[in-house]
């Protein structure tokens, strides 16, 4: 399994963008880059995910580097109801078709005003 | 609405009793799945299940049952097994031609 690594906390202040870093140096060609987010005390919401273009939706931006060891979530203009924790997740694809998100730790993002 | 329910939204147990979780979803998903979360710790999978009638362990299986008679219902039933069942207790599940998997709002559980 490719595992990743984030900053335990950061601070983001309201209207910036911010900028959130993970390095994933074992993962493998067909694994994808997930980004989830959790709000306290509720269920894990799904924010975008990638193999190697970057990507962006309505919610943020997903930088890959080119090796793909490491990505880098943006959100564009950061609210209040951005503060959550966020999760950088590796995809482990197991038996066929079977898939299984592996959460760490993740990292705490608490913006300011 | 489509969506995931989690019911109740609390549990309490007591010492020796076995309790389950319901979790149920209308938006036709294939997959479900069960993660455990403990207080400033991310989340770990007990089991899942790809169809109707067939479920896998995951990380951290022991002391848990589920079953899956329906495609729309995957329950989790926590036994006395389970020596340390407090926790927060989250279903997911995904389409099968999709990666992405969508949370319910999960049911907090606590022993007396």
């Amino acid at each position: 399994d490719a595992k990743t690594t984030q900053p335990t906390s950061m601070d983001c202040a309201e209207g910036r963008a911010a900028n959130l870093p993970c390095n994933h140096s074992t993962i493998s060609g067909n694994e994808y880059v997930y980004w989830y987010r959790q709000i306290h005390s509720q269920g894990p919401q799904y924010i975008i995910h990638g193999l190697k273009n970057n990507e962006t939706n309505e919610m943020a931006s997903l930088i890959i580097t080119e090796d793909r060891k490491s990505s880098t979530l943006i959100l564009p203009h950061a609210t209040l109801r951005d503060t959550a924790v966020y999760y950088c997740i590796v995809r482990v694809l197991e038996r066929s078709n079977d898939y299984k998100l592996s959460f760490g730790a993740g990292t705490t993002v608490t913006v300011r005003a | 609405d489509g969506g995931i329910t989690q019911s109740p939204k609390y549990l309490f147990r007591k010492e020796g009793q076995n309790v389950t979780l319901s979790c149920e979803q209308n938006l036709n998903h294939d997959a479900m799945y069960w993660y455990r979360q403990d207080p400033g710790q991310g989340l770990r999978l007990i089991y899942y299940s790809q169809i109707v009638n067939d479920f896998q362990k995951g990380d951290i299986a022991e002391g848990y049952s589920v079953s899956r008679e329906k495609k729309e219902s995957f329950p989790l039933t926590v036994t006395s097994a389970q020596k340390n069942p407090t926790a927060f207790y989250l279903c997911a599940s995904r389409k099968g031609t999709e990666e992405t998997q969508y949370f319910g709002p999960g049911t907090r559980l606590l022993v007396l």
